[in-house]
């Protein structure tokens, strides 16, 4: 059973515009959430995480918002820049030491 | 700087013949942890340690040990490589205690190919 879902496996983008990812998650439990940047031949980087204490964070050009009633995270990159171009992964963990991933969303971002 | 370093980056090896993937991070943190990444799967954890002498498998551990003698090490072992093995594996370590969730630092990522 898979906890959390990427289930837009691509997502191509204007330069400038907003790039928004989704996330859904099955397990009420879940307490943190976090986003991966992956670009090929190098490990993940943390991006942005999220509490679910909130609703929101934000961090320059990068949002996260969390609907905790629908089990649903999105990060909205505002503007999109060709260098943003990589796969993200959203990522779930429940007071404990594991994070659950997603498959990924490989994000493109044209010129 | 800090890193988390893995070595081999790229190994091409036969069924059946042991292998260890090395992992070692400068950071001076308590959780390692072990991931393999497939196409269409995502990032899977293989097996994780809290601490030194402290592992626990993680959601696909069959086919791979792990051990934790030092803090800075957690060498992933392969005693029968097989090829459904095949895959890129990504070591990770963190602070535990403070802000739960707190980001993991990944290494490079090793590519494994098992004929």
């Amino acid at each position: 059973d898979q906890q959390v879902k990427q289930n837009s496996p691509s997502l191509s983008v204007q330069e400038g515009r907003i790039s928004i990812l989704n996330c859904d998650y099955t397990n009420s439990m879940f307490d943190y959430f976090l986003w991966y940047k992956k670009y090929p031949a190098e490990g993940p980087t943390f991006l942005i995480s999220i509490s679910s204490i909130k609703d929101k964070n934000e961090d320059g050009r990068f949002t996260v918002f969390l609907n905790k009633s629908a089990k649903h995270l999105s990060l909205h990159i505002v503007p999109s820049q060709p260098g943003d171009s990589a796969v993200y992964f959203c990522a779930a963990s429940f007071r404990s030491e594991k994070l659950v991933f997603g498959k990924g969303t490989k994000l493109t971002v044209n010129p | 700087e800090a890193q988390v370093t893995q070595n081999p980056r790229y190994l091409i090896t036969v069924t059946g013949k042991k292998l260890t993937v090395t992992c070692s991070q400068n950071m001076n943190h308590e959780y390692m942890s072990w991931y393999r990444q497939d196409p269409g799967l995502g990032l899977r954890q293989i097996y994780y340690s809290m601490n030194v002498e402290v592992t626990d498998k993680g959601d696909v551990p069959e086919g791979y040990k792990v051990s934790r003698k030092e803090k800075r090490n957690f060498p992933l072992i392969l005693e029968s490589p097989s090829p459904n093995q095949t895959s890129l594996y990504f070591c990770a370590s963190r602070r535990r205690g403070g802000r739960v969730g707190q980001p993991q630092h990944f290494g490079d990522g090793t590519r494994l190919s098992i004929l």
